[in-house]
């Protein structure tokens, strides 16, 4: 059981490269979401999709595309990559019952634009 | 005004102290109230959950909940070396819903 598997871990860009990291989930989980984590900002939701097919924007999306085209794939595009896109992206997948609310996180994916 | 508020420490005790960690809230429609545990370089991981208000136990840890005030709480007991991490509350309103972190306390514990 591999869990939530994210790639490349590292990675770094030009400004104005364009990039695809790749998030699967192997839990068959309705819920897939990718975030950022910025030092003072903590986690913050990028893209989420409620399962194959539905995608929507959470508070930072710009800049970002993503797919859902099976349960479990979930990639996320930057499109031009610029500086301010620095940071470490984390892919998460969670399911929707009771009890608890579990969100499982990927590795990370560290990623500096220069 | 942020939904979650966390104090980002960083927070340094000895072993075997208590530890309190909390976190404030503004949305009264939250329901689920989870903490992370973060270790430099890896991934968050689910340490403890609870649904709506009251306490749960789990070996050294206890959350709390309180929906009144919107303030949430995690003790560590007899806290050890292998505590240090970073630890985030989250919250949300229905499962599989939309998460809303804090920016994480930074915890060290000194043997």
């Amino acid at each position: 059981n591999a869990g939530v598997t994210q790639t490349p871990k590292f990675q770094v860009l030009k400004t104005g490269q364009s990039m695809t990291l790749q998030c699967a989930q192997d839990m068959n989980h309705e819920y897939m979401s990718w975030y950022r984590q910025d030092p003072g900002m903590g986690l913050r939701l990028i893209h989420y999709s409620v399962g194959a097919g539905i995608t929507d924007q959470g508070e930072v999306p710009n800049g970002y595309n993503v797919s859902r085209s099976t349960t479990e794939d979930f990639p996320l595009r930057l499109l031009s990559a610029a500086p301010s896109q620095t940071s470490v992206y984390f892919c998460a997948s969670s399911y929707r019952g009771t009890p608890g609310n579990t969100i499982y996180f990927g590795e990370g994916s560290w990623l500096t634009v220069v | 005004q942020k939904e979650v508020e966390q104090d980002p420490g960083p927070l340094s005790v000895p072993e075997g102290a208590i530890v309190s960690l909390n976190c404030t809230y503004s949305n009264s429609a939250f329901q689920y109230f989870m903490w992370y545990r973060q270790y430099s370089r890896k991934g968050p991981e689910l340490l403890m959950y609870t649904y709506s208000s009251g306490n749960k136990e789990d070996g050294r840890f206890t959350a709390q909940v309180d929906k009144s005030s919107k303030y949430i709480s995690l003790f560590i007991r007899d806290s050890q070396p292998s505590d240090s991490a970073t630890y985030l509350c989250a919250m949300s309103v229905d499962t599989g819903n939309q998460f809303y972190f804090g920016t994480g306390t930074s915890l060290t514990v000194i043997p």
